[in-house]
């Protein structure tokens, strides 16, 4: 089975703190995805890296970077954490046929 | 644009009941359409793809370009299918989908 890991289930963190979200997979995919998940809203996304080092600007990136060094992981950043970005947030990689997600992290910015 | 629209934010059904998910796109190309799943305190996963054309836990979607629809479709609802549907587009020549917002689905006993 497919595993892809994120580090935190659960986070809390104020309003301009640097935040790290690591997201780690065992298949050896080389797409890796970071969504946003808001009710009514579905996911969107809002980073891609297709290998190492490559990384692509999804639908909503602003506010975030995202950094991979490794093919098998694949952060996010939220550089100055702001309320507006309490959401959940899931990683996900990809074969051809089928995108495999992880548990998510549900973060809060207070 | 290329989108992929649930018009339904909600839908209730008793057991029993057929059940229709409705997904509409909008896309240039010749797209590929899936439907992911996401029971409560589970991941997101995969349930069906159009082109595999199967039958999964009950549900089937067919792609209809002439109406740009992929509607998701249970002749007989259970308790269990009670959860989150996301229709999803696969960008052509990419990895990256397009989702929609999502129908919650609720069977009721």
């Amino acid at each position: 089975d497919v595993k892809v890991t994120q580090s935190s289930r659960y986070l809390v963190k104020r309003t301009g703190e640097k935040v790290f979200l690591e997201c780690v997979q065992d298949m050896d995919h080389e797409n890796m995805f970071w969504y946003r998940q808001d009710p009514g809203l579905g996911l969107r996304l809002i980073y891609f890296s297709y290998d190492v080092k490559m990384k692509e600007k999804g639908d909503i990136p602003e506010g975030y970077s995202v950094s991979r060094e490794k093919k098998e992981r694949f952060s996010l950043i939220l550089e100055s954490a702001s309320t507006n970005q309490t959401s959940m947030y899931l990683c996900a990689t990809s074969s051809n046929t089928e995108a495999f997600f992880g548990q998510g992290t549900r973060l809060t910015v207070v | 644009a290329q989108r992929v629209t649930q018009p339904e934010k909600l839908l209730s059904v008793f057991k029993g009941a057929p059940v229709e998910l409705k997904c509409n796109y909008s896309y240039s190309g010749s797209p590929e359409l899936f439907w992911y799943v996401q029971y409560s305190r589970q991941r997101l996963q995969l349930l069906l793809r159009h082109i595999s054309r199967e039958s999964i836990k009950g549900f089937t979607a067919d792609l209809n370009k002439g109406e740009t629809s992929f509607h998701l479709k249970k002749p007989f609802a259970q308790e269990e299918d009670s959860a989150m549907y996301y229709c999803a587009l696969l960008r052509s020549g990419t990895y990256k989908y397009i989702f929609g917002t999502g129908t919650r689905l609720k069977v009721l006993a």
